[in-house]
């Protein structure tokens, strides 16, 4: 199973807006409407962010918004902030009680 | 609040074995799949195991099955994970998490991890 594909970085100034993207396949993003996003500070657990595609957990800014189209999930943070800067991952349901993540999207704010 | 607590990591050289554990706090315990996700230095994450509350269902990433063996116990609320014929590849800090108590389509909370570095 190979990973899927995130942007290496992306950058945005604080207040802005920035997108990520993840592309995946027919036989794991495409398929099934189980994509996640999480957040991972240096040295940290990663943290949950978004759930089944568009899914906000309890306590996650509404800053935090996510969707998906075909093989490609996407994630946006709106209103950019410092506490942002972070990595972020996204991650697939891939068939038989399988999971893949992505490459990893280094978020930095300018 | 949700613990996961692991332990075990260390410096292990090429062919050897090690067993890594996760303390759990999360009740009840046998109603929660537990997983174990990896992330080689410097690298994204990898999924690697996960395993049924009552330890019927266990499934692995291809890069592990045949070496890896991952178990429970819920008397102790820990999970465990064996890794045999360790490979340089294998070096990564192995983070235990829980699935949501309905279903096991994402990783609800996530343990800090622990180091493992195979090398001569």
């Amino acid at each position: 199973q190979s990973a899927l594909t995130q942007p290496a970085s992306v950058s945005g100034s604080p207040g802005q807006s920035i997108t990520i993207s993840c592309t995946g396949t027919s036989s794991d993003v495409g398929s099934y409407n189980l994509v996640s996003w999480y957040q991972q500070h240096p040295g940290n657990a990663p943290k949950l962010m978004i759930y089944e595609v568009n899914k906000r957990p309890s306590g996650v800014s509404n800053r935090f918004s996510a969707s998906k189209s075909g093989n490609t999930a996407s994630l946006t943070i709106s209103g950019l902030q410092a506490e942002d800067e972070a990595d972020y991952y996204c991650c697939s349901y891939a068939g038989r009680r399988h999971f893949v993540f992505g490459s990893g999207t280094k978020v930095t704010v300018l | 609040e949700v613990q996961l607590v692991e332990s075990g990591g260390g410096l292990v050289k090429p062919g050897g074995s090690l067993r890594l554990s996760c303390a759990a706090s999360i009740y009840p315990f046998s109603s929660y799949t537990l997983s174990w996700v990896r992330q080689a230095p410097g690298k994204g994450l990898e999924w690697v195991s996960s395993i049924s509350g009552s330890s019927r269902d266990i499934f692995y990433a291809d890069s592990v099955r045949g070496r890896f063996t991952i178990s429970r116990d819920s008397a102790k609320n820990s999970l465990y994970l064996e890794m045999n014929t360790l490979r340089v590849e294998d070096t990564a800090v192995y983070h235990c998490a829980r699935f949501p108590i309905l279903g096991e389509s994402y990783f609800e909370s996530w343990g800090q991890g622990t180091l493992v570095t195979v090398s001569s």
